[in-house]
């Protein structure tokens, strides 16, 4: 079942420009994950946070991870043509380690 | 990263026909993967839970003679899709767990059924 709901649903930006996107959750979590689909493609693993974490960086990526509100945000600089992807969000339950995904955000990043 | 191995990658089958997409972890053991199934421009759905050595723990709504999961071994998952219909039409993916908390996944199955 869909625990994250993301927003926006869609974004077009222009290359160079920083791409924002959010998810919140509804249940405790272990961890949560960024995962990038292209187009008709498998899902690649981008990030992870865990619950006792705020903030994290990896290359043009930052994620933040408020607890507090069960939300989480995903931020891309510098966003490049080959950005262009869905991206979801995925929770990790404290009681297992089934993913739960987000209904993802489109990013569109124009030439 | 670790790579997982998903084939086919398209098939089209006729309706009533069985298909058999296979999910291997090239590169490590994999005691736990996951069916996923996606409609066009909507999330992931898990279908099942398939487990080596015992029996796919299915999600709810999800039809188990239907959607046959087997795990033969720690590097292999296969799903059977039986007597499929049109409604049956979907991207499937794999993902395999090793364990360090993310997953990693199939490039997918495309599955058209006519």
């Amino acid at each position: 079942s869909q625990q994250g709901e993301e927003d926006p649903q869609a974004l077009s930006i222009q290359e160079g420009e920083n791409a924002t996107m959010n998810c919140s959750y509804k249940t405790s979590i272990n961890n949560l994950q960024w995962y990038r689909q292209n187009s008709g493609r498998g899902l690649v693993h981008l990030i992870l946070i865990r619950s006792n974490e705020r903030e994290k960086h990896s290359g043009r990526l930052r994620v933040t991870l408020d607890t507090s509100k069960k939300s989480s945000s995903l931020l891309i600089t510098a966003s490049r043509a080959a950005d262009t992807a869905s991206y979801f969000c995925a929770t990790n339950p404290r009681t297992d380690y089934k993913l739960s995904f987000g209904a993802g955000t489109t990013v569109t990043v124009r030439a | 990263g670790a790579v997982v191995s998903q084939h086919p990658s398209r098939v089209i089958c006729k309706s009533g026909t069985s298909v058999k997409i296979e999910c291997r972890s090239l590169d490590f053991q994999a005691t736990t993967m996951f069916w996923y199934r996606q409609f066009p421009k909507q999330s992931l759905m898990l279908m099942a839970t398939s487990n080596e050595g015992s029996k796919a723990t299915y999600e709810q709504g999800v039809e188990k003679d239907k959607f046959l999961i087997n795990h033969a071994s720690l590097t292999l998952s296969t799903l059977t899709v039986t007597s499929a219909h049109p409604e049956d039409s979907s991207f499937y993916i794999c993902s395999a767990y090793r364990g360090t908390g993310e997953l990693f996944f199939g490039e997918g199955s495309r599955l058209t059924v006519l």
